[in-house]
């Protein structure tokens, strides 16, 4: 079974500094990753996933996630966060062999001040 | 990608009551999922379901419950039966769309059980 954990439940920032929310996860086999962004009263939005290939990605809103096999880590980062960044993030891993099932971490809020 | 649609947004039920949500989907698709977020917390799926079989649902949920219906490849219901207060939280419907991966969310729907 795969288990996904977000250490910081909260991460305060002021405005155009870097921020880096930290997901780790467990699994048996091999995974799919993602993040997820959830903004008030809204659903979930994918702002970026690892699937295969090179272990930066990049996804919207600046965003970018480095994929570290050794330490089973998927940390999300941005160099410069805006007041529009405030939102909820969410980690989730799929297995490649049933990529249909998602499994999410905790989540973390971001919190954006100016 | 796909546009989910659920319905309602939200709703405040009296306990005993039960409320039955709608996910439209504007593709077909083989399954569909069903997600609770309660306060605070992450999302749990609480089951899958299959257009023309039962659905299958993940540990902790059951059909008495949570009973499902997959008349077609585009529609579903979840109905929240005999609610309490603890049933208060965000239902959420998903979907994944062939092998790629990814899966689009509703925008949920936030149930309140006074």
């Amino acid at each position: 079974a795969q288990s996904v954990t977000q250490l910081d439940s909260q991460v305060p920032v002021f405005e155009e500094a870097p921020v880096e929310l930290r997901c780790n996860y467990s699994s048996s086999v091999s995974v799919y990753l993602f993040w997820y962004v959830q903004y008030p009263n809204q659903g979930l939005q994918l702002l970026l996933k690892y699937l295969s290939g090179s272990t930066l990605v990049k996804g919207i809103n600046g965003f970018e996630a480095e994929f570290n096999k050794s330490q089973t880590s998927f940390h999300l980062r941005k160099p410069s966060v805006h007041i529009s960044d405030t939102a909820e993030y969410f980690c989730a891993v799929s297995d490649r062999e049933d990529f249909n099932k998602f499994y999410f971490g905790s989540g973390t809020k971001l919190n954006v001040k100016p | 990608s796909a546009v989910i649609s659920q319905k309602p947004s939200r709703d405040i039920c009296q306990r005993g009551t039960s409320l039955t949500i709608q996910c439209q989907v504007d593709s077909q698709v083989t399954m569909m999922f069903w997600y609770r977020q309660q306060p605070g917390q992450s999302l749990t799926l609480i089951a899958t379901a299959n257009q023309g079989s039962e659905a299958t649902y993940e540990s902790g949920f059951v059909i008495d419950k949570f009973p499902i219906s997959r008349p077609n490849l585009t529609f579903s219901t979840l109905t929240v039966s005999n609610m309490s207060p603890e049933d208060s939280s965000i239902y959420l419907c998903s979907v994944v769309l062939g092998t790629n991966t990814e899966a689009f969310f509703g925008q949920g729907t936030r149930l309140t059980v006074v």
